[in-house]
């Protein structure tokens, strides 16, 4: 079945870049994407990569995805202390209601 | 403001109550979602809605119980959970098609006593 793994856990310092990894097995990823969850908040969709590109930047954030690998990761440039929370992982496949969500890496900024 | 909207936020309950949880969502999608956020779990999805329809109920408990009226409002429907139905519950909403981007409410924090 489908799996998508994430490290439970990341610390940086305010103003370093944060680099948060995420693997996933289906191969027939169609779409990959990053929720951002702030404390007793919903999830909130930060970005999307589409299967057929090896990266994609939206400002301060930097997608790039590995196909051959399965790998996906978020860059997040000049990490701010709003930047603290849960970030999670999500792909879509086998159908466009199919998604399966990782556990979500809580991203903590040092001031 | 992701334009999926969930009453209450909080909702504290007996294991002998009867209570609903509510979801409203202003755009214009086709398909409407609960999933379950317990700590240092994945993100469960429960239920799936398409036009009304259910066509997803991912091995469910009975004590929930979904309803969708239309393809705005969801409801859940809750009835002598057990204390570790506690968690966040969360509505979403997404288009039909390929690019189906799921839009999420900011969450119903339930907790059963």
């Amino acid at each position: 079945g489908e799996d998508v793994e994430q490290s439970l856990f990341l610390s940086v310092r305010e103003g370093d870049s944060s680099v948060i990894n995420c693997t996933y097995t289906d191969s027939s990823s169609t779409y990959l994407y990053w929720y951002k969850q702030e404390p007793g908040a919903g999830l909130q969709l930060l970005t999307y990569i589409f299967s057929n590109m090896d990266m994609k930047q939206d400002q301060r954030l930097t997608v790039l995805l590995n196909k051959k690998d399965k790998h996906l990761s978020l860059r997040i440039a000049d990490t701010q202390t709003g930047d603290s929370a849960i970030y999670f992982c999500a792909e879509v496949s086998g159908g466009y209601q199919k998604v399966t969500f990782g556990i979500g890496t809580k991203l903590q900024v040092i001031p | 403001e992701t334009g999926v909207t969930q009453t209450p936020r909080h909702l504290v309950m007996g294991m002998t109550n009867k209570k609903s949880l509510k979801c409203e969502q202003h755009l214009g999608h086709n398909a409407m979602y609960w999933y379950k956020q317990s700590a240092k779990k994945p993100l469960e999805l429960m239920f799936v809605y398409n036009f009304k329809e259910q066509t997803e109920n991912n091995s469910v408990p009975s004590r929930f119980s979904p309803e969708c009226p239309n393809s705005s409002h969801l409801f859940l429907h809750l009835h002598t959970l057990q204390p570790e139905d506690s968690a966040l519950y969360l509505c979403a909403s997404s288009p039909q098609g390929l690019e189906n981007t799921i839009y999420f409410g900011e969450g119903s924090w339930l907790t059963v006593v």
